[in-house]
């Protein structure tokens, strides 16, 4: 059972216009949410994260917008360049500690 | 931000030898760290929860004797492949977590890609 998905495999997007991807969770006790950059054969690179209790945070071009009612979470990237073209993970902590549970990904590509 | 450093980032063996892969957080203290694995196209995989000075907690379905976990400090961690097989080749991530000014993220290493040969 997945509580983590990212039902769309890949996303392409022209350079300069917003690119938003897109992630769904079950597990309710989810309190913390990441979003990570992956390149081919390289660790996965931590860019926002956004706690339960806000609905919004925001660090330079990327916006992460939390919708708890639908257990639904975005990740807004504006405007998107070719550089942004990798693969992006949303994660979820639970409450307490515990491990982090991660999506299937989603592979965007930014065209010039 | 924080920095975990793994080593190495490619190997290539020989069927049935060990390897050792390193994560270290090099700039602050990592009671507990995490050993993942990604087959291709697919998402990261948690193999088990490294803590330090105690056994490591593996998922089910991950064999403990195969994949050999010492975490001795609390800035090292190692994984050994032992007896590796061909069907082990993958890329190996490590990750630690740190909490600042109340903002829980989880750093990773660069990855060690595998190659059993």
């Amino acid at each position: 059972d997945q509580q983590v998905k990212q039902n769309s495999p890949s996303l392409s997007v022209q350079e300069g216009r917003i690119s938003i991807l897109n992630c769904d969770y079950t597990n309710s006790m989810f309190d913390y949410f990441l979003w990570y950059k992956k390149y081919p054969a390289e660790g996965p690179t931590f860019l926002i994260s956004i706690s339960s209790i806000k609905d919004k945070n925001e660090d330079g071009r990327f916006t992460v917008f939390l919708n708890k009612s639908a257990k639904h979470l975005s990740l807004h990237i504006v405007p998107s360049q070719p550089g942004d073209s990798a693969v992006y993970f949303c994660a979820a902590f639970g409450s307490g500690y515990s491990t982090l549970t991660f999506g299937k990904g989603t592979m965007l590509l930014v065209s010039p | 931000g924080a920095v975990v450093s793994q080593h190495p980032s490619r190997v290539i063996c020989k069927s049935g030898t060990s390897v050792k892969i390193e994560c270290r957080s090099l700039d602050f203290q990592a009671t507990t760290m995490f050993w993942y694995r990604q087959f291709p196209k697919q998402s990261l995989m948690l193999m088990a929860t490294s803590n330090e000075g105690s056994k490591a907690t593996y998922e089910q379905g991950v064999e403990k004797d195969k994949f050999l976990i010492n975490h001795a400090s609390l800035t090292l961690s190692t994984l050994t492949v032992t007896s590796a097989h061909p069907e082990d080749s993958s890329f190996y991530i490590c990750s630690a977590d740190l909490t600042i000014q109340g903002n829980r993220a989880a750093f990773f290493g660069q990855g060690t890609r595998l190659t059993v040969v």
